[in-house]
């Protein structure tokens, strides 16, 4: 069954304008991670951002917030103020920490931002 | 360097040759995983390591495939008899147990040819 969803192929934002990009996971463990990783054309995978499953704040790193909904299981990505170096594929990835303690990750979201 | 090293970072090989990929995570951390990533997906999971033993290798696809981690530090990706389908990048990934983020390395762009 797949872990981690992300319904979004392709998503064009405008410059300077914010951005969510889709994440929903499937899980039966109480305790896990949820990652975001940014992977521009060169290939290297950035870590973005972490949000742990009782954390009970949403995670931000300075444009980067995770809008997590624990009941929806749904961890989105808000990017603000885009940029043009935001263009790149994104990849939501799953951390179950009582299963075994891999990372799965989602199909990813290509992210695209116009000037 | 403090990152994630894999080497090569491009290997063409015929097909039917043997490859070996060479991963050497951030010194401390005692996971240590492979993926798989065709053009335009996301990684697929082949194996993960904690320490020197393989703690989840249900993402090999066949018996072609191998890992080890003999001294739990660096890691070897070994592919027997290359197929054309086996061509990818082959990422490796560490982290500290029980928690934290994984740390990618560059990957091993792999071409059977």
């Amino acid at each position: 069954a797949q872990k981690i969803t992300q319904t979004q192929p392709g998503m064009f934002v405008q410059e300077k304008e914010a951005v969510t990009l889709d994440c929903t996971y499937d899980t039966s463990d109480q305790s896990y991670g949820l990652f975001w990783y940014k992977q521009p054309s060169s290939g290297e995978m950035i870590f973005l951002i972490y949000q742990g499953s009782y954390d009970e704040q949403n995670a931000t790193e300075g444009r980067y917030s995770l809008n997590f909904q624990k009941a929806r299981k749904s961890a989105n990505l808000v990017i603000s103020a885009s940029q043009l170096g935001d263009s790149a594929m994104y990849f939501c990835a799953m951390r179950e920490f009582n299963y075994g303690q891999n990372f799965v990750f989602g199909p990813g979201t290509r992210l695209s931002v116009l000037p | 360097g403090a990152g994630v090293s894999q080497t090569p970072s491009n290997k063409v090989t015929e097909k039917g040759k043997y490859v070996e990929l060479r991963c050497d995570p951030i010194s401390g951390h005692t996971a240590l995983y492979w993926y798989r990533q065709s053009l335009g997906q996301g990684p697929e999971f082949l194996i993960y390591f904690q320490g020197t033993g393989a703690a989840d290798d249900s993402g090999l696809p066949n018996d072609r495939f191998f890992a080890v981690r003999p001294e739990g530090s660096v890691s070897t990706l070994k592919i027997q008899r290359t197929e054309r389908g086996d061509s990818a990048v082959y990422l490796c990934a560490s982290s500290l147990q029980g928690a934290g983020e994984a740390f990618f390395g560059q990957g091993t762009r792999l071409t059977v040819v």
